[in-house]
């Protein structure tokens, strides 16, 4: 059982669309994370988030990705203007220098 | 940036048979994990080692810590087919809030 819970499983968008992928934890956690994973390839960090701020990104979060915990609960990451390299498994996961714990993903599938 | 390469990229191996995995991070870790993502599945923590030349074993496992915290291995013992997926390493950099991920590798096992 997964100990966070993403929103949707699978969304398809057309190219040059907005979308926002969502991640409830469990538990109450601090620590948050995205990552993507093209189809095949590894598991790439995107940011990581604590405190209601980002606290790391990698060099392919630019100004297409955000994130925020609007309501305190959910934890969002947008992309803006989506393009069709964004086609992949967004994962979210909790954890700081620990283990981290994956959600199962959202299929994002850009047309 | 940060490197973590592991080989191989794919093993296949016959039921039974021992794997073996190799990671390298391009510089010193604080310490290093390993995941198994099965097929259409999330990433999965399967061990963290914090001390250099440190080795865990569970069950048909056995983790390793270089010396120099700059590399790792996995080996398994007498493959199962169960042991179908693909294993990475990670390791966190900065201020522990950014983790990167190995190139995985992809183990087949045939029954």
């Amino acid at each position: 059982e997964p100990e966070v819970t993403q929103t949707p499983s699978h969304q398809v968008t057309q190219m040059g669309q907005e979308v926002i992928l969502r991640c409830v934890p469990i538990s109450n956690h601090l620590y948050f994370y995205w990552y993507r994973q093209i189809l095949g390839q590894k598991v790439e960090f995107l940011v990581s988030f604590y405190n209601n701020e980002i606290s790391e990104k990698s060099e392919i979060f630019d100004d297409q990705f955000s994130v925020e915990r609007p309501d305190g609960s959910n934890f969002t990451l947008k992309i803006r203007s989506t393009k069709l390299e964004d086609s992949a498994m967004y994962f979210c996961a909790r954890g700081s220098n620990q283990p981290q714990h994956f959600g199962d993903g959202t299929r994002l599938s850009i047309l | 940036g940060q490197q973590v390469m592991q080989i191989p990229q794919y093993q296949h191996v016959q039921e039974g048979e021992d794997f073996t995995t190799y990671c390298n991070s391009s510089t010193t870790l604080s310490n290093i994990q390993w995941y198994k993502q099965r097929p259409g599945g999330h990433p999965v923590f399967l061990i963290q080692l914090v001390k250099s030349g440190e080795v865990k074993k569970q069950k048909r496992l056995t983790f390793q810590f270089g010396e120099a915290k700059k590399n790792s291995s996995l080996h398994i013992t007498a493959t199962q087919t169960t042991d179908v997926g693909t294993y990475f390493c990670a390791g966190p950099y900065g201020n522990f809030n950014k983790f990167y991920f190995g190139s995985g590798t992809k183990l087949n096992v045939k029954p």
